[in-house]
C-alpha cells in the first residue's frame, strides 16, 4: 500500500463546475495535510492546509479531512481553465524511526475546459 | 522575505561527474526536504534535514548521494558519479517547524548526458 495514494486523471470538468479531487493515507497517526498545486514545468504552490476533521474553506477552495477513513478531499468551485494544473496531496507522517517527515501523493491532473 | 533559493536552476553532467544542489531556506526555517521528480511523475522524498541533523534519509540512495544542512550556509545535495538515470528535477522545500507547510524553491534540473 502506497503511503498516500491519489486518482492520477486526468479529471476532466466544464468551466464553472465542482472539481472534486481524493487522497487517502496509510498512517493513522498523521496530524497535518495538504494540497499543492503544480503547473508543468514549475515548482508545487501551497493551496491549503488541515489539521482537523471536517471541511476548511478558502476562497473557492474547501479542503475536507476524515481522520477515521484516513481520507483528504479537495473541492474547486466554479473551476477556471487557470485551474488546469496537478493537484498535490501531501501528509505529514510519524515514521517507525521517529520524526516526521512530509509524503506527496503522485497527483491528480486536472483539467478545465472553457 | 525572500523564498526558498536553489541553485543551479539548470545543470548538465556528464557520465561520472558530480553534480551539487545548493538550497538556502526561508529566513527562520530550520527544517529542509528534497524531492526528486522525473517528467509526469510525482514528488519523491528523499531526505528531511534540520540545521547539522539528517533527520530521515530513507528516500536517499545510500551509494552515490549525500545530503547536508550546515550550522552555517545552503544545504547540499551531492550526487557522485552521475548516472543517466539520475537526471530528474530535485526540489528543495523548507519549513518554520517539523510539521509545518513545506515552501519549494524553484527547482534544479539536472541532465546526465
Amino acid at each position: 500500500q502506497k503511503e498516500v495514494e491519489q486518482n492520477s486523471g486526468p479529471l476532466s470538468v466544464p468551466e464553472g463546475a465542482i472539481a472534486s479531487l481524493n487522497c487517502t493515507y496509510s498512517d493513522r497517526g498523521s496530524q497535518s495535510f495538504f494540497w499543492y498545486r503544480q503547473y508543468s514545468g514549475k515548482s508545487p504552490e501551497l493551496i491549503m492546509s488541515i489539521y482537523s476533521n471536517g471541511d476548511k474553506e478558502d476562497g473557492r477552495f474547501t479542503a475536507q479531512l476524515n481522520k477515521a477513513s484516513q481520507y483528504v478531499s479537495l473541492l474547486i468551485r466554479d473551476s477556471q481553465p487557470s485551474d488546469s494544473a496537478t493537484y498535490l496531496c501531501a501528509v505529514n507522517m510519524n515514521p517507525p524511526t521517529g520524526g516526521f517527515k512530509t509524503i506527496f501523493g503522485a497527483g491528480t491532473r486536472l483539467f478545465v475546459k472553457a | 522575505n525572500a523564498g526558498v533559493m536553489q541553485n543551479p536552476r539548470h545543470l548538465v553532467r556528464r557520465r561520472g561527474q558530480e553534480a551539487r544542489l545548493r538550497c538556502s531556506p526561508m529566513k527562520g526555517h530550520s527544517h529542509v526536504y528534497w524531492y526528486r521528480q522525473l517528467p509526469e511523475e510525482g514528488l519523491k522524498f528523499m531526505v528531511y534535514l534540520q540545521k547539522e541533523n539528517i533527520i530521515d534519509e530513507s528516500g536517499m540512495p545510500k551509494e552515490r548521494f549525500s545530503a547536508e544542512f550546515p550550522k552555517e550556509g545552503p544545504s547540499i545535495l551531492r550526487i557522485q558519479q552521475v548516472v543517466r538515470g539520475d537526471s530528474a528535477a530535485y526540489f528543495c522545500a523548507s519549513s518554520p517547524h517539523p510539521t509545518g507547510e513545506l515552501f519549494f524553491g524553484e527547482g534544479s534540473r539536472l541532465t546526465v548526458l
